[in-house]
């Protein structure tokens, strides 16, 4: 079936280092979506790319979707103990008709102070 | 404010024991969806609901029934839950698509099946 996967599962910087998370999916996209879940509670929206190639910019956080609109990645500059949490993407088939939306396995962030 | 309710949020049952969790949204959306989430997994989606009386199957659909009577609410029903339903439940709703728009959640309901 279709399927999105996200690498790396976990991921544990310093507080200062960068952060990448990729998001690769086995079918073409119509779009992405970004959401943040911090432990304990519930996904949060951040942002939806659309067009091929489009690149968006969040303050520290940088989102690319890719040209096939396949992939996507998230980079956060300088990580800071408030980016701890997990982070998905989620994307719609592009060849469907209905509202599936299909979510990553998600990446787990950890930040050392 | 505007937000998504869900209840109950834990909720610890036995095999075969029918259930209800509802969801509520005070947001006007029209689109609803319900997701579990598992370890590893990611979040997947069970049902989802583009209207009133509008309902479609997601990823995840066996074990689980939906209904939506009306705009504002999309309860989820286990008519036989088993231990393989122990999950975080999470419902969510979206002004459009779920695939093109902003999706809301829930705070999760927290579900264990004995």
């Amino acid at each position: 079936g279709q399927q999105v996967m996200q690498i790396p599962q976990y991921q544990h910087v310093q507080e200062g280092e960068d952060f990448t998370t990729y998001c690769n999916s086995s079918t073409t996209l119509s779009n992405i979506q970004w959401y943040k879940q911090r432990p304990g509670g519930h996904p949060v929206f951040l942002i939806q790319l659309v067009k091929s190639g489009e690149v968006k910019k969040q303050k520290r956080l940088t989102f690319q979707f890719g040209e096939a609109k396949k992939n996507s990645s998230l980079h956060i500059t300088a990580t800071q103990t408030t980016d701890v949490g997990t982070y998905f993407c989620a994307g719609r088939p592009y060849t469907e008709d209905t509202d599936k939306l299909i979510f990553g396995t998600g990446t787990r962030l950890q930040v050392f102070p | 404010e505007a937000q998504v309710t869900q209840n109950p949020r834990y909720l610890i049952t036995v095999t075969g024991k029918k259930l209800t969790v509802t969801c509520s949204q005070n947001m006007n959306h029209e689109y609803m969806s319900w997701y579990r989430q598992d370890p590893g997994l990611g979040l997947r989606q069970i049902y989802y609901s583009m209207n009133v009386e509008v309902t479609d199957k997601g990823d995840v659909p066996e074990g689980y029934k939906v209904s939506r009577k009306e705009k504002r609410n999309f309860p989820l029903i286990l008519e036989s839950p088993s231990p393989n339903q122990t999950s975080l439940y999470f419902c969510a709703s979206s002004l459009g698509l779920a695939g093109a728009n902003e999706q809301f959640f829930g705070p999760g309901t927290r579900l264990t099946v004995l």
